[in-house]
């Protein structure tokens, strides 16, 4: 069965820190890798991956692929306490391109 | 633009009734989805349209859940005898296309007593 599992599942810093979240996958029929940040209820997105290698960034975010490994991590430099949320990886791949996500990992950053 | 919206935002219920989930997607919006998220876990696939048809509902979990999108536009979750293990966060997401990204709505919460 195809699934995605995140590490670690909690995460505790202090702004300023960096922090890298990870992601690895067993998929059949992979086409794509997403992260999304949810804060309440609606998960808003962040990235997504296809190729191997290229890293994607958006401010203080980055994030890469490695097909190789089947993995993703999810950087974040100079955390900021608005950066506390659960942060969400998801691959979709078959022919419903529906997501198939982790159970997240909860980052709180204190000031 | 107006992003994916979903009403109501909280609905509680009792054990045995019938609800139905509301969820507008993003203006143009050809494929929409919806998942199910329970607590401490990832959102879960539900069923998947593309236009006014159901691609994919393999992720329903039983024949008490149904879901509609007469138009292509607007979409509604229908759940039927309710029962406690139903409760969770309902979230409908909306793509330009099937494989593009993804956008979320806000969620209905649904609490069954």
């Amino acid at each position: 069965e195809d699934k995605v599992v995140q590490s670690p599942l909690s995460l505790v810093v202090h702004e300023g820190d960096t922090v890298t979240l990870n992601c690895s996958y067993e998929v059949t029929n992979f086409r794509s890798l997403l992260w999304y940040k949810q804060e309440k209820k609606a998960p808003t997105f962040l990235f997504m991956l296809t190729s191997s290698g290229i890293e994607k960034k958006s401010g203080r975010l980055s994030s890469i692929l490695d097909k190789k490994e089947l993995s993703s991590i999810l950087n974040i430099t100079a955390t900021q306490t608005g950066d506390s949320a659960i942060y969400l990886c998801a691959y979709s791949g078959g022919s419903n391109y529906k997501l198939t996500f982790g159970k997240g990992t909860l980052l709180t950053v204190n000031p | 633009g107006a992003g994916v919206s979903q009403t109501p935002s909280n609905k509680v219920t009792e054990k045995g009734k019938y609800v139905e989930l509301r969820c507008d997607p993003i203006s143009g919006h050809t494929a929409l989805y919806w998942y199910r998220q329970s607590l401490g876990q990832g959102p879960e696939f539900l069923i998947y349209f593309q236009g006014t048809g159901a691609a994919d509902d393999s992720g329903l979990p039983n024949d008490r859940f149904f879901a509609v999108r007469p138009e292509g536009s607007v979409s509604t979750l229908k759940i039927q005898r309710t029962e406690r293990g139903d409760s969770a966060v309902y979230l409908c997401a909306s793509s330009s296309e099937r494989g593009d990204t993804q956008y979320f709505g806000p969620g209905t919460r649904l609490t069954v007593l």
